[in-house]
């Protein structure tokens, strides 16, 4: 079965700083990959997701990701990271040969200092 | 673009009676719902796969007698916790894919915004 493993439980970051959050999974077929943000009392939305093709995927807001497929990874990137930042980031996988269903990782709580 | 509507958002009842959760595809029509139960500080825990016009497809441990799923249109799913206990006090998400979409964009899955269930 697909699982998901997410590194950072919380991170705090001061405003400018640039953010990696990592996260990598287990299964070896064709996977689908997606972060989703959690804003403070709002629902999960779509940050960005990687279906095929350039494996540099950029997403809303100045988010990007990288799926290295030799690392099972799918690291979250932003250059300068903003207060509106703040939430809890979550990745998940699909294999979309298998069935329909999404694995999230246990997500990571970024904390943006102003 | 797509819009998942879950109701009621909040809701407080007695140990022992049971509680109905709505989930509604407002702008497409959902073959297939999703529902989980997300922990404090934990993430979302896959309950079942709710499926239009057939039986619901729940995860291993999940109690199919306790979570009762019924998907009787295209844009509705409702979960209901039976004879709720304090133990099932959570918060609740549903979310739908649009079949429609083309190619892996049919895996993206829409959320709502979550029920947070009280039970005393």
């Amino acid at each position: 079965a697909q699982s998901v493993s997410q590194h950072n439980h919380h991170v705090i970051l001061s405003e400018a700083a640039s953010l990696e959050l990592g996260c990598n999974y287990s299964y070896g077929g064709t996977v689908n990959l997606f972060w989703y943000v959690q804003y403070p009392g709002q629902h999960l939305q779509l940050l960005l997701k990687y279906f095929s093709g350039d494996p540099l995927v950029k997403g809303i807001k100045g988010f990007e990701a990288e799926f290295i497929k030799s690392k099972f990874s799918f690291n979250l990137r932003k250059p300068s990271v903003q207060w509106s930042d703040t939430a809890e980031y979550f990745c998940a996988v699909n294999a979309p040969g298998r069935d329909d269903k999404i694995i999230f990782g246990k997500g990571t709580r970024l904390h943006i200092l102003p | 673009g797509a819009v998942v509507s879950q109701h009621p958002s909040w809701v407080i009842c007695k140990s022992g009676t049971s509680v109905k959760i709505e989930c509604r595809s407002l702008d497409f029509q959902a073959t297939t719902m999703f529902w989980y139960r997300q922990f404090p500080k934990q993430s979302l825990m896959l309950m079942a796969t709710s499926n239009e016009g057939s039986k619901a497809t729940y995860e291993q441990g999940v109690e199919k007698d306790k979570f009762l799923i019924n998907h009787a249109s295209l844009t509705l799913s409702t979960l209901t916790v039976t004879s709720a206990h304090p133990e099932d006090s959570s918060f609740y998400i549903c979310s739908a894919r649009d079949p429609t979409l083309d190619r892996g964009s049919k895996n993206i899955q829409y959320f709502g915004a979550g029920t947070r269930l009280s039970v005393l």
